[in-house]
């Protein structure tokens, strides 16, 4: 089952400007992950938030998680042609070895 | 280079026939997964393993099944079972089963 919900499912933005996606997820869970699929390659870990944390930052990357409201949002800043990819989130609950990924974002960068 | 791989890249099967795809790694990492991924949709789980000669079935095992007798090795074999195979099939590993999982490139699976 699905645990993460990304929204939009698709985003295209002018090179220079900001990215944000979102995820929704339904269980309380012990950290959130973003990961980056570049089009027929694996997946790419971006960067782990945990339960007891709100934000986190990554060069150009920001994560937020909001537990009580249940999401979590990727902001890409100053995008740019090579962060062309999916976006995934992926959760792990607690007691729970597996992590669940969702459907994910498709994002566009257009130069 | 420390590393995933998977092989072979493309894989093409033909009706009631068993295929194994290949996942080694040497990031000496205790666990071990197979995810299944197709067109528009998130990673599923197949199996996984934490620790050698044990594994567990994910959300969608049947059909498939997988051995790991040595740490760096994790194969998965799609049987005759397995209806619809046409996939994009993703190995992973971690250091355990908290910290976050390295991908290797991917195999696609083909039906003949």
């Amino acid at each position: 089952s699905q645990q993460g919900e990304e929204d939009p499912q698709a985003l295209s933005i002018q090179e220079g400007e900001n990215a944000t996606m979102n995820c929704s997820y339904k269980t309380s869970i012990n950290n959130l992950q973003w990961y980056r699929q570049n089009s027929g390659r694996g997946l790419v870990h971006l960067i782990l938030i945990r339960s007891n944390e709100r934000e986190k930052h990554s060069g150009r990357l920001r994560v937020t998680l909001d537990t009580s409201k249940k999401s979590s949002s990727l902001l890409i800043t100053a995008s740019r042609a090579a962060d062309t990819a999916s976006y995934f989130c992926a959760t792990r609950e607690f007691g729970n070895e597996k992590l669940t990924f969702g459907t994910g974002t498709r994002l566009t960068i257009i130069p | 280079d420390g590393g995933i791989t998977q092989s072979p890249k493309y894989l093409f099967r033909k009706e009631g026939q068993n295929v194994t795809l290949s996942c080694e790694q040497n990031l000496n990492h205790d666990a071990m997964y197979w995810y299944r991924q197709d067109p528009g949709q998130g990673l599923r789980l197949i199996y996984y393993s934490q620790i050698v000669n044990d594994f567990q079935k994910g959300d969608i095992a049947e059909g498939y099944s997988v051995s790991r007798e040595k740490k760096e090795s994790f194969p998965l074999t799609v049987t005759s079972a397995q209806k619809n195979p046409t996939a994009f099939y993703l190995c992973a590993s971690s250091m355990t089963e908290q910290e976050t999982q390295y991908f290797g490139p991917g195999t696609r699976l083909l039906v003949l």
